[in-house]
């Protein structure tokens, strides 16, 4: 089975774009999860989508936002990017519902900087 | 409320032993371990649920003390391929946190020859 794919794999912005990234799960898996992750504040949750539905979203103001396509497939945005921003956006997939009772596939990540 | 590791970095020579301990202050669902490498995702290596059932690889063994909502991962006979940061993101029992890892900041784990 071909594993979690996210692209792009690295991003260069400028501070006030917006940017979108793509997540695509494993075969069969209807959960995505996307995590930030810095070397400040490590591996934090942003949301997770099972079935085209935002089930759980973390604390990241509304700039940050997602969705869930029929085939599974998940995007996430982020307008009126800030320094801050500049991190590797992390998706991981699961068959069941988020990470309950399941293993969550980690992609390999999208760096992005902002500049 | 994230939860903490300890210690933040060991160093060890092949071959030595190892346990990374991850602890909540909240009551957990299951605790997940995984292994990160410089420049790569997050690899799995072990569920531990509450109600006593594991899933993982068969090489790591892990613990988790429900009473206490401890989990302790537990590396013997190092291998250099062991070197990594090792992450353990935990689910709160019941509430709205159904499903969602909260991941706690990481230890460093360096294996030398």
């Amino acid at each position: 089975k071909a594993g979690v794919t996210q692209t792009p794999r690295y991003l260069i912005k400028t501070r006030g774009q917006q940017v979108t990234l793509s997540c695509s799960p494993i075969s069969g898996h209807r959960s995505v999860s996307w995590y930030q992750q810095t070397p400040g504040q490590g591996l934090q949750f942003l949301f997770e989508y099972f079935s085209e539905t935002q089930r759980n979203k973390g604390n990241f103001p509304g700039r940050f936002s997602g969705r869930q396509f029929s085939n599974s497939r998940s995007e996430m945005n982020v307008s009126t990017l800030e320094l801050g921003d500049s991190a590797l956006y992390l998706c991981a997939s699961s068959s069941g519902v988020g990470a309950r009772g399941d293993t969550q596939y980690f992609g390999p990540g999208t760096r992005l900087t902002v500049l | 409320q994230q939860p903490v590791q300890s210690p933040q970095a060991v160093i060890l020579r092949e071959g030595e032993d190892a346990v990374i301990n991850c602890s909540s202050s909240k009551a957990l669902y299951s605790v997940h371990w995984y292994r990160q490498k410089h420049g790569e995702a997050p690899v799995f290596l072990m569920i531990l649920l509450k109600g006593g059932e594991q899933k993982g690889h068969e090489k790591i063994s892990a613990s988790f003390n429900e009473k206490k909502q401890q989990s302790s991962l537990y590396l013997t006979a190092s291998q250099l391929s062991y070197s990594g940061t090792y992450f353990c993101g935990t689910e709160r029992a019941g509430g709205t946190s159904y499903g969602k890892l909260t991941f706690g900041q990481g230890t460093i784990l360096t294996v030398h020859p």
